[in-house]
């Protein structure tokens, strides 16, 4: 059985500052790893994908993944009020492709409140 | 990232009775995921559906409570049968894109089910 983990929070944060959000997970066959973005009554919404160890970084955002401590974060720079919201780990397990094979479903993390205060 | 539309996007139901949720994705998609959320919680997996052969449930979840029918590579729908409260929830169904050498799920707006 999966597991995701991440602190529930709320982790308040100032305006400008970087945010940093913590995931450990407990599979280690673990293939691919997702942060997701929640707004209040909304659905999740993809911020970014990371497979291999090291960081990936698309504009304000950082994913850093750590496979041998079994762990992935989020770094967000120079951060605004409107990233005030839910941040969702998740984890898969993904089949090569040329198996013939897909993407096997998500395990989420209960989710990490943050606060941008300004 | 394709386009994902969900019918209805909440309804108020009587206990005891079955709710047919629709996903329509608009690019044809492999495979079609079906998750619930429960009030403050996050998002657990109900089941996988492929087109052309049986949905997969999760463990907790079973065909006789959540059937799923996947008639084409756009479109699936997920039944609430016999519902009680404790199946207050949003349900959200996801497509699946191979981007940036991953497997990535899309979430459609969700249907938030209220049952009385």
């Amino acid at each position: 059985q999966k597991e995701v983990e991440q602190n529930s929070g709320p982790l308040s944060v100032p305006e400008g500052a970087i945010a940093s959000l913590n995931c450990t997970y407990s599979d280690r066959g673990s293939q691919s790893f997702f942060w997701y973005r929640q707004y209040s009554g909304k659905s999740p919404e993809l911020i970014m994908s990371i497979y291999s160890n090291g960081d990936k970084e698309d504009g304000r955002f950082t994913a850093q993944l750590n496979k041998a401590s079994q762990y992935v974060s989020l770094l967000i720079r120079d951060s605004q009020p409107s990233d005030s919201a839910t941040y969702l780990c998740a984890v898969n397990d993904p089949y090569p492709p040329f198996s013939g094979g897909g993407a096997d479903g998500l395990t989420f993390g209960k989710g990490t409140h943050l606060i941008i205060q300004p | 990232s394709a386009v994902i539309s969900q019918k209805p996007s909440r309804d108020i139901c009587q206990r005891g009775t079955s709710l047919t949720i629709q996903c329509q994705v608009d690019s044809q998609v492999t495979m079609m995921f079906w998750y619930r959320q429960q009030p403050g919680q996050s998002l657990t997996l109900i089941a996988t559906a492929n087109q052309g052969s049986e949905a997969t449930y999760e463990s907790g979840f079973v065909i006789d409570k959540f059937p799923i029918s996947r008639p084409n590579l756009t479109f699936s729908t997920l039944t609430v049968s016999n519902m009680s409260p404790e199946d207050s929830s949003i349900y959200l169904c996801s497509d699946t894109a191979w981007e940036a050498m991953v497997y990535t799920q899309y979430f459609g707006p969700g249907t938030r089910l209220t049952v009385l």
